[in-house]
């Protein structure tokens, strides 16, 4: 059974914080790792992937994959109350399907 | 360019019932994807075109749900017979069918059974 993993939260950081989501996953073999951001009522909306091992920086947005650890992070540095919102983690797996995670909801303070 | 359109985006309907969702996905978009979500919970696949045949069906619950997309553009999902356990947000996503396969998302339709 291929699985993703995410802590649900509800994580809270304060405004201006760096909010640390992560991820980890069971299926070896995959290669495509996607951080979507899902507000309350509203469909995913993809903010980074990654497929290489180290760093990946997007604006305030770094994505970060280990696959000998199999845990993938997104960390969301200077964070704002529009940031708030539930964050998908999704996998690839072998037969190009995404396997998800049941989401971290990130709260963030003023 | 216009994104993923979905109708309806509410669909109220009685146990029992036929329905059809259906996705207009982005154009030039090969692959489509349908899934399902719940409340707290991650989207749940369903079916994966490629083109217009199913390159993956393996996600569909039972025998009561089917989707085409006969001209390898628009889909549509239909349920047979629902039941209140179908209620959920009904989503559908496309991609290029590259090599990362970075799926974009409609609005949803959520399916209320009563």
């Amino acid at each position: 059974q291929k699985e993703v993993e995410q802590n649900s939260g509800p994580l809270s950081v304060p405004e201006g914080a760096i909010a640390s989501l992560n991820c980890t996953y069971s299926d070896r073999g995959s290669q495509s790792f996607f951080w979507y951001r899902q507000y309350s009522g509203k469909s995913p909306e993809l903010i980074m992937f990654i497929y290489s091992n180290g760093d990946k920086e997007d604006g305030r947005f770094t994505a970060q994959l280990n696959k000998a650890s199999q845990y993938v992070s997104l960390l969301i540095r200077d964070s704002q109350p529009s940031d708030s919102a539930t964050y998908l983690c999704a996998v690839e797996d072998s037969n190009y399907q995404l396997i998800w995670g049941a989401g971290t909801k990130l709260i963030i303070k003023p | 360019g216009a994104g993923v359109s979905q109708t309806p985006s509410n669909k109220v309907t009685e146990k029992g019932k036929y329905v059809e969702l259906r996705c207009d996905p982005i154009s030039g978009h090969t692959a489509l994807y349908w899934y399902r979500q719940s409340l707290g919970q991650g989207p749940e696949f369903l079916i994966y075109f490629q083109g217009t045949g199913a390159a993956d069906d393996s996600g569909l619950p039972n025998d009561r749900f089917f989707a085409v997309r006969p001209e390898g553009s628009v889909s549509t999902l239909k349920i047979q017979r629902t039941e209140r356990g179908d209620s959920a947000v009904y989503l559908c996503a496309s991609s290029s069918g590259g090599p990362y396969n970075e799926q974009f998302f409609g609005p949803g339709t959520r399916l209320t059974v009563l």
